[in-house]
């Protein structure tokens, strides 16, 4: 099993649509997450961390889930901006998922 | 407060070729790793270093490739004898704390290797 896995893609919703991308992860010992965005395969970018609680920051939602080993980003009322790959990754030695890519269409 | 810095950010290469990839971290980051993308693929793990250790380096490739973080100076990623396939972004990034509870980690602009 990877280390950490995700939804496969690609996204394809209209501009003001809410998406939701979800992530497995199989180091249970892991204590911090993040999600990146990656544009044009540019450099990431650290878009959010998340937290045990739960994490918002104006239109994007983070959540963790132990029980279940899972990390969830949740985009609302999308923006032609938001078209970016999105990774997700654990701690540790910082293993990235292999990304879903998310496309906003007008 | 610069960023990660890498270079060069592009470099060509000939078959056979040594490639040098410097990254010099975040100021007050000693945490660095290494990642690989090649066309139309995700980001591969290749190496995980603190300062003048090697911390976890299970995604290097076993030969032609190594990677150093010296107590002074950048951390280097050394391709030897390169071949067509080792074209691709390597990025670099760091982190102020390593481990299960690492800090958030922020990239360079990666440096493109073209082997010709």
């Amino acid at each position: 099993r990877k280390e950490v896995e995700q939804d496969p893609g690609p996204f394809n919703v209209p501009e003001g649509a809410t998406v939701a991308f979800n992530c497995t992860y199989s180091n249970s010992a892991s204590q911090s997450f993040f999600w990146y965005r990656q544009d044009c395969r540019k450099e990431p970018k650290l878009l959010m961390s998340v937290y045990s609680s739960g994490n918002e920051d104006g239109r994007f939602t983070a959540q963790l889930n132990r029980a279940s080993q899972y990390i969830s980003l949740l985009i609302r009322d999308s923006k032609l901006s938001d078209s970016a790959t999105y990774l997700c990754v654990g701690g540790g030695k910082l293993i990235f998922g292999q990304g879903t890519e998310l496309s906003v269409k007008p | 407060n610069a960023g990660v810095m890498q270079n060069p950010r592009h470099l060509v290469r000939r078959r056979g070729q040594e490639a040098r990839l410097r990254c010099s971290p975040m100021k007050g980051h000693s945490h660095v790793y290494w990642y690989r993308q090649l066309p139309e693929e995700g980001l591969k793990f290749m190496v995980y270093l603190q300062k003048e250790n090697i911390i976890d380096e299970s995604g290097m490739p076993k030969e032609r490739f190594s990677a150093e973080f010296p107590k002074e100076g950048p951390s280097i990623l050394r391709i030897q004898q390169v071949v067509r396939g080792d074209s691709a972004a390597y990025f670099c990034a760091s982190s102020a704390t390593g481990g299960i509870d690492s800090t958030e980690a922020f990239f360079g602009q990666g440096t493109r290797l073209t082997v010709v």
